[in-house]
């Protein structure tokens, strides 16, 4: 099955600065690539995706790159504020149990931001 | 808020009982999921369910259960069997092949 790898585990950086999240994945099938966001407590929410037809794709101060050919792919945070610290989820699809699209996770990255 | 909705919110059990966890949903979504979340672990993927009156086991199944008999609605059951049950648990659903999944609020399991 899909195996999905996140790092850092943990970022820390200064309010104002730029924040990368890289993720890599095994599956050479997987072709749709989401990005969520958990604040402590909460539920997961999506902030950005990606599918595998595309290379960048940008919203606002976040955007996330695909590179197929090295199976990974990244989220940037420019111009990072308070409210971006939480839990940043990305995940690939997988073909779970032969079938469907459900979604293999990374571990995480707990993003701070220091003012 | 609101489309996906999880009860209760926070859930206490003795070992050795079953309990059931409830997700309901109102956007009309065909595919239903059950994730598990423990601190560092990511979401793994316990149960889930492409329409009604069917469902595949995920990642994680064993010690689990489920049923989809209607289209609204997607219970797991933790039973007994399961080893280690206590845990943050989140129902998701999504809309045919817009891939994007959206998450319940969340129950968070207690067993001791």
């Amino acid at each position: 099955g899909e195996n999905v790898e996140q790092h850092p585990s943990t970022l820390s950086v200064q309010e104002g600065d730029s924040a990368v999240i890289k993720c890599t994945y095994s599956d050479s099938a997987s072709n749709y690539f989401p990005w969520y966001k958990q604040e402590l407590g909460k539920r997961p929410q999506l902030i950005i995706d990606i599918r595998s037809n595309v290379g960048e794709k940008k919203d606002q101060r976040i955007a996330v790159t695909l590179n197929k050919t090295a199976k990974h792919f990244s989220l940037h945070i420019t111009e990072t504020q308070p409210e971006d610290s939480a839990v940043y989820f990305c995940a690939a699809t997988s073909r779970v149990g032969g079938g469907a699209d459900g979604l293999t996770f990374g571990k995480g990255t707990h993003l701070i931001i220091q003012p | 808020d609101g489309g996906i909705t999880q009860s209760p919110k926070y859930l206490f059990r003795k070992e050795g009982q079953n309990v059931t966890l409830s997700c309901e949903q109102n956007l009309n979504h065909d595919a239903m999921y059950w994730y598990r979340q423990d601190p560092g672990q990511g979401l793994r993927l316990i149960y889930y369910s492409q329409i009604v009156n069917d469902f595949q086991k995920g990642d994680i199944a064993e010690g689990y259960s489920v049923s989809r008999e209607k289209k609204e609605s997607f219970p797991l059951t933790v039973t007994s069997a399961q080893k280690n049950p206590t845990a943050f648990y989140l129902c998701a659903s999504r809309l045919g092949p817009t891939y994007e999944q959206y998450f319940g609020p969340g129950t968070r399991l207690t067993v001791t």
